[in-house]
Order: C-alpha cells, then structure tokens, then sequence
C-alpha cells in the first residue's frame, strides 16, 4: 500500500475485555514500531520488529501486551484483560530497515484510538 | 531522568519570528535524531534528521546537534500560524540498533 495502515481506527471496550490491533507496514519496509501515546503526551514506545531478528519487547509495559509479526509483514498488537489506564492511541510506524542510521526515518500509520470503559 | 526530554511548553511566539525547540538525551552513545511535527489528532510526520554536530539546514529549518552535550535543537525562521504544532523528538540508540526513543513534545503556537 502507499502509507501503513492500522485498523481499527477506532476500538471501545469493556474493562477486561481482549483487544487486537492491525498494522499493515509499507510494503517493503523490514522495520516496525509499535508506540503508545496517551492524551497530551508523547510517543512512548512499545516494541520493535526488524526483520527476522528478535524483537525488541522493552518497552511492553505488563505481560497483557504482547504483539507478533507475521511473514515478516502485518503485525498484530494484542492486550489482554484491558484497563482503562490502556485508553490511548496505538500508533504503528515502519521504516525502510534499521541497520543504519539513515534508514530510521519512520512513517506512522493513522493509529487506533483505544477507548476502555 | 528520562532519556529524551523536552520542554512541554507551550512556546508562543510571533508570526515572523524565530522558534526554538530544544531537546537532551541521555544515551551518550546515540547516533541519530530526528525532529517530527505533530498536528492536533494526526500522526506524527518527520521534518528533519540529523547525524553529526554542527547545523544543518532544510528551508526555514534548522537542526542543531551537539553530542558533548547531548543536545539537539530545532529552528524554525520566520514562524508561520501553520507552524502550530507539537514538535517531537526522537533519538536513536547506541549501536544503530532502530530502537527510536522519543520526548513529550513541545507545543509551538504562532500567533498571528
């Protein structure tokens, strides 16, 4: 596709309840990020697939999240059991690779409002 | 202390004049950073990068980095009201590992 595309673009739910969340990357890009921004705030990151290397969960903030890539593509961020303190936006970027430097430049899909009542 | 820190804001300032956004990190060993503009309920957009100290400049901007002193800033010459946005930046790791950290942000308003 032309840009990264995250569905859906709004999510309401209740507390407790499982959510999954769909990026479909640049095609070609070997990077992606998952980031989590809630209101007023800035980017604060979630995890990091590069390729076929392990990613990078450091940012995951409890064991409810996890998120898997599949084919080296579309990504799906899951968060089980959800808290209203997981209201935010989920923002999905990609980038061409990370190997170097200048190829970090990232580009952010729309994002997925999540709202948990 | 967070890794990459910013002045909240806001930051007001004149149609016309300069804006300065400023930013510190505290990964010594970071390689790259990256300004991005953030319009209110949009996604964030890249308006400039930079890897070595000095200056360098794209238009009405201008990034400046200094890694002695794990500082990066932004310039913004003769400030438009479409310049009024959240301006985030993002620091790469130590070690060109991808990971992006990035600021709060700071708010830029430019009034007319």
């Amino acid at each position: 596709g032309a840009g990264v595309s995250q569905s859906p673009s709004n999510k309401v739910t209740e507390k407790g309840k499982d959510v999954e969340l769909r990026c479909d990357p640049i095609s070609g890009h070997t990077a992606l990020y998952w980031y989590r921004q809630s209101l007023g705030q800035g980017l604060e990151f979630l995890i990091y697939f590069q390729g076929n290397s392990a990613p990078d969960k450091s940012g995951l903030p409890s064991d409810r999240f996890s998120a898997e890539r599949t084919g080296g593509s579309v990504s799906t961020l899951t968060i089980q059991r959800t808290q209203q303190e997981d209201s935010a936006v989920y923002l999905c970027a990609s980038s061409l690779t990370a190997t170097g430097a200048a190829n970090e430049k990232l580009f952010f899909g729309s994002g997925t409002q999540l709202s948990v009542l | 202390q967070k890794e990459v820190e910013q002045n909240s804001g806001p930051l007001s300032v004149p149609e016309g004049a300069i804006a300065s956004l400023n930013c510190t990190y505290s990964d010594r060993g970071s390689q790259s950073f990256f300004w991005y503009r953030q319009y209110s309920g949009k996604s964030p957009e890249l308006i400039m990068f930079i890897y070595s100290n000095g200056d360098k400049e794209d238009g009405r901007f201008t990034a400046q980095l200094n890694k002695a002193s794990q500082y990066v800033s932004l310039l913004i010459r003769d400030s438009q009201p479409s310049d009024s946005a959240t301006y985030l930046c993002a620091v790469g790791g130590s070690g060109n590992t991808g990971k992006l950290i990035f600021g709060q942000g700071t708010t830029l308003q430019v009034k007319p």
